[in-house]
C-alpha cells in the first residue's frame, strides 16, 4: 500500500541556517502531496502542497518538489527563524475511488535556536 | 477553508469511564474524520464518519470502543470508551471539503489515569 518515510528528528538549527527534511513515498498512481505544520499548542495546517509531477508547492518561504523519479517530495527553507520551530509532517492522499485518506509521515520535529 | 472547533481541548479521566469529543465545522461537509495522534507518533485514522450512514473503522478500531455519531453535516462526536491509560492520546477532527487539503481541529488532549 502507499506508505510516507520521513527524516527523523528533532532537527535542531541556529537562525539563518538551510532546512532539509527529507520525505520519500511509495503510491501507485498519482497521489498528491503535501507538507503539514503543527506549531507549539496549535492544530494541524497546510503548509503546502504540490498535485502532479514537477510541481513546486511554496509557503512562507519553505519549498518542495514533487519529484516522481526519486519519488520524494523535500521540504526545504532558504533561512530558518525561531518561530519556525514546530513539528512538520509529510503526507500523501490516496485517491482510489471516493477515498480521500491521507497517509502521514511520522513527523519531524524542528527547533531553531537564537 | 473550514474551521473547527473541537471540544474539550483537553481533559483528565479515570480509567474504565468514557469521554465524548465533539467537532463542529462552519460549514457543511460530507465526511468528518478522526485521527489519533500518540506521544511521538504520527496520526493515524480512526474512522471516518458520513452523516446518515455507519461510520466507516479502519483496521484496529472497532465502533464498540471508538462509537461515533454524525447527526448532521456539520457536527460529529468520538466516545472514547472504558478507558485505559493506553488510550492517553491526542485525537484530531478532520474535514477535507475541496477533496484536496484537509483541515484539523485543535484537539483534544486525552490523559487516562
Amino acid at each position: 500500500g502507499n506508505s510516507v518515510t520521513q527524516m527523523e528528528g528533532p532537527v535542531t538549527l541556529s537562525e539563518e541556517a538551510f532546512l532539509t527534511i527529507n520525505c520519500t513515498y511509495t503510491a501507485t498512481g498519482y497521489p498528491s502531496l503535501f507538507w503539514y505544520v503543527q506549531y507549539p499548542g496549535e492544530g494541524l495546517q497546510l503548509l503546502l502542497k504540490a498535485t502532479k509531477a514537477d510541481d513546486k508547492g511554496s509557503n512562507k518561504g519553505f519549498e518542495a518538489t514533487y519529484r516522481k523519479e526519486t519519488t520524494s517530495f523535500h521540504l526545504e527553507k532558504g533561512s530558518v527563524q525561531v518561530s519556525d520551530s514546530a513539528v512538520y509532517f509529510c503526507a500523501l492522499s490516496d485517491q482510489a475511488g471516493n477515498n480521500r485518506k491521507l497517509i502521514w509521515g511520522l513527523g519531524t520535529s524542528l527547533a531553531v535556536n537564537p | 477553508s473550514a474551521v473547527i472547533s473541537q471540544k474539550p481541548s483537553r481533559d483528565i479521566c479515570q480509567r474504565g469511564t468514557s469521554l465524548t469529543i465533539q467537532c463542529q465545522v462552519d460549514s457543511q461537509v460530507t465526511m468528518m474524520f478522526w485521527y489519533r495522534q500518540q506521544p511521538g507518533q504520527s496520526l493515524t485514522l480512526i474512522a471516518t464518519a458520513n452523516q446518515g450512514s455507519e461510520a466507516t473503522y479502519e483496521s484496529g478500531f472497532v465502533i464498540d470502543k471508538f462509537p461515533i455519531s454524525r447527526p448532521n453535516l456539520t457536527f460529529s462526536t468520538l466516545t472514547v470508551s472504558n478507558m485505559s491509560p493506553e488510550d492517553s492520546s491526542i485525537y484530531l477532527c478532520s474535514v477535507a471539503p475541496r477533496h484536496t487539503e484537509a483541515f484539523f481541529g485543535q484537539g483534544t488532549r486525552l490523559t487516562v489515569v
